[in-house]
């Protein structure tokens, strides 16, 4: 069965130390993962996906298949990226429904200055 | 480019009546999928859909269905609500063809069942 997790539903960080937010997945088949983010008062947006291998406001994450993780990292995090993340999985199996997202729980940053 | 919209924002109800939600998709999207989010999770997949059909439906009950229409705008009805159906529901729209995964989001319809 499909399903992720996120195991920190909060996390704290000053401005300018590193953070990392953990997701870990199980899926069957070969699936594509994503970070969603949600800032206050705002809609839910795609941050990245990880066959994009890009950084977006300087966060980056890189798909571990063999511990099925996929953390979302930032070397020196501001205080503008406070959010809720959403760690996401998307299947291409037989079966799947192209661009269902199954969620984590989602983790709450906060950035102290 | 417009982007998702729903309404209305918030909707009290009581148990056992019916509630339709209803979403606008993005300009060019022909996909739209229904997420509930309950407070302290994530979005649960409800269903999809594409050129006015469901293609395809996660773990919800017959009495969650929906429906899409020419223009690609879509609705959202529960019957019998039930109070565990009090949440943050959510429209999210694509393009099939031009990249399914990328799903824009709109704000959501917070309902309340008393």
């Amino acid at each position: 069965a499909q399903r992720v997790t996120q195991p920190e539903k909060l996390l704290s960080v000053f401005k300018g130390a590193p953070v990392e937010l953990k997701c870990n997945y199980s899926y069957s088949g070969s699936p594509e993962l994503f970070w969603y983010v949600q800032y206050s008062r705002q809609r839910l947006q795609l941050l990245l996906r990880h066959i994009s291998r890009e950084s977006i406001k300087g966060f980056t994450a890189d798909l571990n298949k063999g511990e099925t993780s996929f953390h979302l990292k930032k070397p020196f995090a501001q205080e503008e990226d406070s959010a809720m993340y959403y760690c996401a999985l998307s299947g291409h199996g037989r079966g799947s429904t192209l661009g269902r997202l199954y969620f984590g729980r989602g983790t709450q940053l906060t950035v102290w200055p | 480019e417009t982007g998702v919209t729903q309404s209305p924002t918030h909707l009290i109800k009581t148990r056992g009546q019916q509630v339709t939600l209803r979403c606008s998709s993005q300009s060019g999207h022909n996909t739209v999928s229904w997420y509930q989010q309950a407070l302290g999770q994530g979005p649960q997949f409800i269903f999809q859909y594409y050129r006015e059909e469901e293609n395809g439906r996660g773990n919800f009950p017959p009495r969650f269905s929906g429906l899409q229409f020419p223009n690609y705008s879509s609705e959202l009805n529960v019957n019998a609500l039930e109070l565990d159906d009090s949440a943050l529901y959510l429209c999210a729209s694509s393009s099939l063809a031009g990249g399914p995964y990328e799903q824009y989001f709109g704000p959501g319809t917070r309902l309340t069942v008393t």
